[in-house]
């Protein structure tokens, strides 16, 4: 049963520290989201790639959060520094050519 | 830009109500149309879509028509079960070099005994 695995379910921090979020899309997609879900924005992209090349990031404070595809089985999502805004659940897609997305379970971030 | 824009919720039903999620859409192009379900502590899943005007998405009772002259994507289903209780996103996705998909709001839906 292929599905998304991302790492770690949960991650509670301190404020300031480094969070990185992994993220293993299904074998053959090409095309990979980060999502950020919170009560007050709802369901917000951060940034997609294809083929591993990033197409669209602007959703994505520049400043602290990177996302990157070291390969074709790994994407990860960085941010240095956490701060308490960054509390959210991030949820990790990969999609074909039809248009559909593959959700993750998601990370839980907590930022104290 | 691409948008979707999706009835706000909670909605709140009885056992074997019918249900109407209403959803919009402004596109560029010629999007493919999605409706996706979120339970609760889990990432969304897809439940039905359409990818072309016309086309009927249906999946577990639940419908939706693709009406490209209103732009809408309403989701319907005849009688609803407690086990629907869950938040509802609508969604299209652009072949723009890549398929970016944009998502609604959600809306919550709770259905009672």
């Amino acid at each position: 049963d292929a599905r998304v695995t991302q790492t770690p379910r949960d991650k509670v921090t301190e404020m300031g520290q480094e969070v990185t979020m992994r993220c293993q899309p299904i074998l053959g997609h090409n095309t990979v989201f980060w999502y950020r879900q919170t009560m007050m924005q709802g369901l917000e992209l951060l940034a997609y790639f294809r083929n591993r090349a990033p197409l669209d990031d602007s959703g994505m404070p520049k400043d602290r959060f990177s996302a990157e595809m070291p390969d074709a089985t790994l994407a990860t999502l960085k941010i240095q520094p956490s701060e308490p805004r960054d509390s959210a659940v991030y949820f990790c897609a990969s999609g074909g050519d039809r248009g559909e997305a593959f959700f993750g379970q998601g990370t839980r971030l907590t930022v104290v | 830009g691409d948008s979707v824009t999706q009835m706000e919720g909670p909605v709140t039903l009885s056992e074997e109500a019918f249900l109407t999620i209403n959803c919009t859409y402004t596109a560029t192009g010629y999007p493919s149309l999605f409706w996706y379900v979120q339970y609760p502590g889990e990432g969304l899943q897809l439940l039905l879509k359409a990818t072309k005007a016309d086309d009927k998405g249906s999946n577990k009772g639940f419908e939706a028509t693709y009406r490209k002259e209103t732009t809408s994507f309403h989701l319907e289903k005849g009688s609803v079960q407690v086990s629907d209780s869950a938040v509802y996103f609508c969604a299209l996705s652009e072949n723009t070099g890549g398929f970016k998909t944009i998502f609604g709001a959600g809306t919550r839906l709770f259905v009672k005994a």
